[in-house]
């Protein structure tokens, strides 16, 4: 079975512009997360989403915005660059949300 | 405040032998607590869970403790191997919430 997938891999942005990272979950996951990691650092909670609806949402401002389709894949948008939003995008999925999470390899986002 | 420690903050060892990590945390009411594996590059992959009635738990040469009175954990490494080399972080939730609190991580690098 296919584990957690994420694209793009690499991505390259300027300030203000948007960026989509897209995540697939493990088949039958129901659950999926995004996280922060910058460089050094440990991984920052973004969002949680449970059958499309939102769970949990970490300590970051509103051009941070997400959803999840209804066959649970996931999208994390966010608005207006800056370049501090540089950093490794993860996603995780898992049944609920409470069990063990399998992460995807991430998607590494440039803000230039 | 939520928050999880993780000391050292790098280690380096010889391949063959041992190391133990450490994770102090201030989370409440704690819910588990969990220590993945980040390669670089590369998603986290977990380890071990423990809930609050554990006190250990081991996978393979992994092994790690938990003290739910004074809030801390560990991670032992029993014989090292190079392709422990890696980044091991300590990952703390609440009961009542689905956001997960990450430590920054003991960077690990096993010498041969």
């Amino acid at each position: 079975d296919a584990g957690v997938t994420q694209s793009p891999t690499h991505l390259i942005k300027t300030r203000g512009q948007q960026v989509t990272l897209r995540c697939s979950p493990i088949s039958g996951h129901k659950s999926v997360s995004w996280y922060q990691q910058v460089l050094g650092q440990g991984p920052q909670f973004i969002f949680q989403y449970y059958e499309k609806e939102e769970r949990g949402r970490g300590n970051f401002p509103d051009r941070f915005s997400a959803r999840q389709f209804p066959n649970y894949s996931s999208e994390l948008n966010v608005n207006a660059l800056l370049l501090g939003d540089s950093a490794l995008y993860l996603c995780a999925s898992s049944l609920q949300g409470r069990e063990t999470q399998y992460f995807g390899p991430g998607t590494r986002l440039l803000v230039l | 405040k939520n928050q999880v420690e993780q000391s050292p903050q790098s280690l380096i060892i010889l391949e063959g032998k041992n190391c133990t990590l450490q994770c102090n945390y201030t989370v409440s009411p704690f819910s588990n607590l969990r220590w993945y594996k980040q390669d670089t590059g590369r998603g986290p992959v977990s380890l071990t869970i423990m809930t609050f009635s554990e006190n250990t738990k081991s996978n393979g040469r992994y092994t790690a403790t938990l003290d739910a009175d004074t809030k801390q954990s560990s991670l032992h490494i029993t014989a090292s191997q190079l392709s422990d080399s890696a980044s091991y972080i300590c990952v703390v939730s609440a009961v009542g919430t689905y956001k997960y609190i990450f430590g920054t991580g003991t960077r690990l690098k096993v010498l041969a």
